[in-house]
């Protein structure tokens, strides 16, 4: 059964911790992305890799880290500099090709308390 | 930098309406639009992927158009049902790099 698995579904932090959120994919794709929703809105991009070993900022990467050690996972850290945690958060990945579509996991909402 | 915006934010509809969502961006310079479907707590699902070279696309009662000099691209759905009750988002992908931008989206409400 092939898809991208996101882990926990809910996650509750306290205040100055940080939290490791699981992305694992596979559908043997080279570009992963994490992707942060707030109520009412659109997706906003975080951290998006393209291939192992190699990523990129997005629009709102203060305050997060990602790592991309192996191609099938991509995990988001959310860190006590991160000033308002709490949201939605979606991992992506891409295949290349004429499709090029993006395929979402079911998402972790993250809950600061 | 590319801004997407949706109009309406939210729609509400009796059973069987044809309706129009629509979504604008800022930049035409885009490779390719997207529409996706998100049900609550859940993670998106791609309907419709327009290529800039084409116009529309079609899928069962669903048809996406694309106006690129306009900066426009619109939803169609035909015969709405309770099932099609959902938040629909519209993306573009820019010509250069492979981010998304997203407008904020559509709660649509299909009322039996």
């Amino acid at each position: 059964d092939g898809g991208i698995t996101q882990s926990p579904k809910y996650l509750f932090r306290k205040e100055g911790q940080n939290v490791t959120l699981s992305c694992e994919q596979n559908l043997n794709h080279d570009a992963m992305y994490w992707y942060r929703q707030d109520p009412g809105q659109g997706l906003r991009l975080i951290y998006y890799s393209q291939i192992v070993n190699d990523f990129q900022k997005g629009d709102i990467a203060e305050g997060y880290s990602v790592s991309r050690e192996k191609k099938e996972s991509f995990p988001l850290t959310v860190t006590s500099a991160q000033k308002n945690p709490t949201a939605f958060y979606l991992c992506a990945s891409r295949t290349a090709g004429s499709t090029d579509t993006q395929y979402f996991g079911p998402g972790t909402r993250l809950t600061v308390l | 930098k590319q801004e997407v915006t949706q109009i309406p934010a939210a729609l509400s509809v009796p059973e069987g309406e044809n309706l129009v969502l629509n979504c604008s961006f800022t930049d035409s310079a885009i490779y390719n639009l997207q529409w996706f479907r998100q049900d609550p707590g859940k993670g998106l699902t791609s309907l419709l992927l327009i290529q800039s070279s084409q116009r529309e696309q079609t899928s069962g009662r669903l048809n996406a158009s694309l106006d690129k000099s306009s900066g426009r691209s619109t939803l169609y759905i035909a015969a709405s049902q309770p099932g099609d009750s959902a938040t629909y988002l519209c993306a573009v992908k820019e010509t250069s790099g492979s981010r998304l931008t997203f407008g904020e989206g559509t709660q649509l409400t299909v009322n039996p």
